[in-house]
């Protein structure tokens, strides 16, 4: 099946620990985002890529890194710089960039991470 | 409507009975709206987009309303089922168009389904 896979589910950060949070996708899309989901709030944009090795910083993206080395994966590092990283993450993407129909999101199955 | 917020608003229907979702969008120039629907614990699933040139679209028992007027956009779900409840929320997108960097997303509305 076709999809965006994410993993772990669930993810323990201990304090000062750098951790990485993985996403896949086999959907043949261009384009890959990174969000943060808090309890009763919107999702927050943290980086996305609109194509292999180039990536963006989005509007939270303090304490995170990505990289793209590869169109189909784009893993996210919480760094211990962020020191609220308790949430759930969400990768996602989309078709192609500069078409009509690449703002639909397709999204993986989110990670929880928390504090230790 | 949604909220920025600790505890989204709710909404409770009995099965079989019609369900209506508002959302009040933030920017006159969005041009693409998208709702979602989300269940605990997963990731959203796309249920519907419309364009700023249409004022309505129909799917397979949902219905999206888009009013620029007033800024207001509705979901409607007819023949709620059990397998409807979950949090749904919307997204607008500022142009131009050809990538969802600009998506913007609501905080949700919890949809709870009565036996």
């Amino acid at each position: 099946d076709g999809g965006i896979t994410q993993s772990p589910k669930y993810l323990f950060r201990k304090e000062g620990q750098n951790v990485t949070l993985s996403c896949e996708q086999n959907l043949n899309h261009d384009a890959m985002y990174w969000y943060r989901q808090d309890p009763g709030q919107g999702l927050r944009l943290i980086y996305y890529s609109q194509i292999v090795n180039d990536f963006q910083k989005g509007d939270i993206a303090e304490g995170y890194s990505v990289s793209r080395e590869k169109k189909e994966s784009f893993p996210l590092t919480v760094t211990s710089a962020q020191k609220n990283p308790t949430a759930f993450y969400l990768c996602a993407s989309s078709p192609r960039t500069g078409g009509a129909t690449n703002e639909k999101l397709f999204f993986g199955s989110g990670t929880q991470l928390s504090v230790l | 409507g949604e909220s920025v917020g600790l505890h989204l608003p709710t909404l409770s229907v009995q099965e079989g009975d019609n369900s209506i979702i508002n959302c009040a969008y933030s920017n006159s120039a969005s041009d693409y709206f998208i709702w979602y629907k989300q269940e605990s614990g997963k990731g959203p699933q796309f249920i519907i987009d419309i364009r700023s040139n249409m004022d309505k679209r129909q799917g397979q028992r949902v219905t999206v309303l888009l009013n620029k007027t007033v800024k207001h956009l509705s979901l409607q779900i007819a023949a709620t089922q059990p397998g409807d409840s979950a949090v749904y929320f919307c997204a607008e997108n500022l142009p131009p168009s050809g990538s969802a960097r600009q998506l913007t997303f609501g905080s949700g509305t919890q949809l709870t389904v009565l036996p």
